[in-house]
């Protein structure tokens, strides 16, 4: 298990539904990320946040919109995917990701993510 | 571009036996290289390094890193069949200095011990 938890763990949406993934880290961590990863392939960056800030997005679709409701969550808010859009989305968070800093990023189970 | 590249992709070996994995970079603002392990769900992390020549290590598993030549190995000796997983090298840098920093990952190397 992992200090990052995500919820939920599985999840199967039409195209036309709106749902939301979850994070959670109580780590004090002040950076929190999304990536996205497809079957053997490595994780893809998405967005990340720094300070309850969006710093990075990684030029990510519309459908797919991040939120920091504050330093201890992440979610990200799904609408109108696509069957190519599935795949296992994970959270993580770091101590901080400014120039002044060095913090392994420390990752969540993911949700599995399936579109039909 | 930025990028990560490591070889080699995947490995089978056998109990016992060592391994070298390699991993390469090319990014502006370097800041730290990262190994991570997967198996089912989330990478797990490994070793965090910053400086050049210093090894790392946690059990039969090491690492180093060398900044001039852009280059990291991680080996693992006296391997289990426990290690087989996918080993992630992943660069730390800052696309735009003093501004956000992110982490990419390499293609990961598939290892596969055999009993």
């Amino acid at each position: 298990d992992t200090e990052v938890t995500q919820t939920p763990k599985h999840l199967v949406m039409g195209m036309t539904n709106k749902k939301s993934l979850k994070c959670e880290q109580h780590m004090g961590h002040r950076a929190m990320y999304w990536y996205k990863q497809k079957a053997k392939k490595p994780p893809e960056l998405m967005f990340v946040y720094s300070y309850e800030k969006l710093s990075i997005n990684e030029s990510v679709p519309s459908r797919f919109s991040p939120e920091c409701p504050n330093s201890s969550l992440l979610n990200l808010h799904l609408h109108a995917l696509q069957p190519e859009d599935s795949a296992l989305y994970l959270c993580a968070s770091s101590q901080e990701s400014g120039v002044g800093y060095n913090s392994p990023l420390h990752f969540g189970n993911g949700t599995r993510l399936t579109v039909t | 571009e930025d990028k990560v590249v490591q070889s080699p992709l995947s490995l089978v070996v056998h109990e016992g036996d060592t391994v070298t994995l390699n991993c390469s970079y090319e990014v502006t603002n370097f800041r730290s290289l990262l190994w991570y392990k997967q198996e089912k769900k989330a990478p797990t992390f490994l070793f965090m390094l910053t400086s050049s020549g210093i090894e790392k290590k946690s059990g039969r598993l090491s690492s180093i890193l060398d900044k001039k030549e852009l280059f990291s190995i991680l080996n693992i000796t006296a391997t289990q069949t426990g290690d087989s997983a996918i080993y992630l090298c992943a660069v730390f840098f800052f696309p735009i200095y003093n501004q956000g920093g992110k982490l990419i990952f390499g293609q990961g190397t598939e290892l596969s011990v055999k009993p």
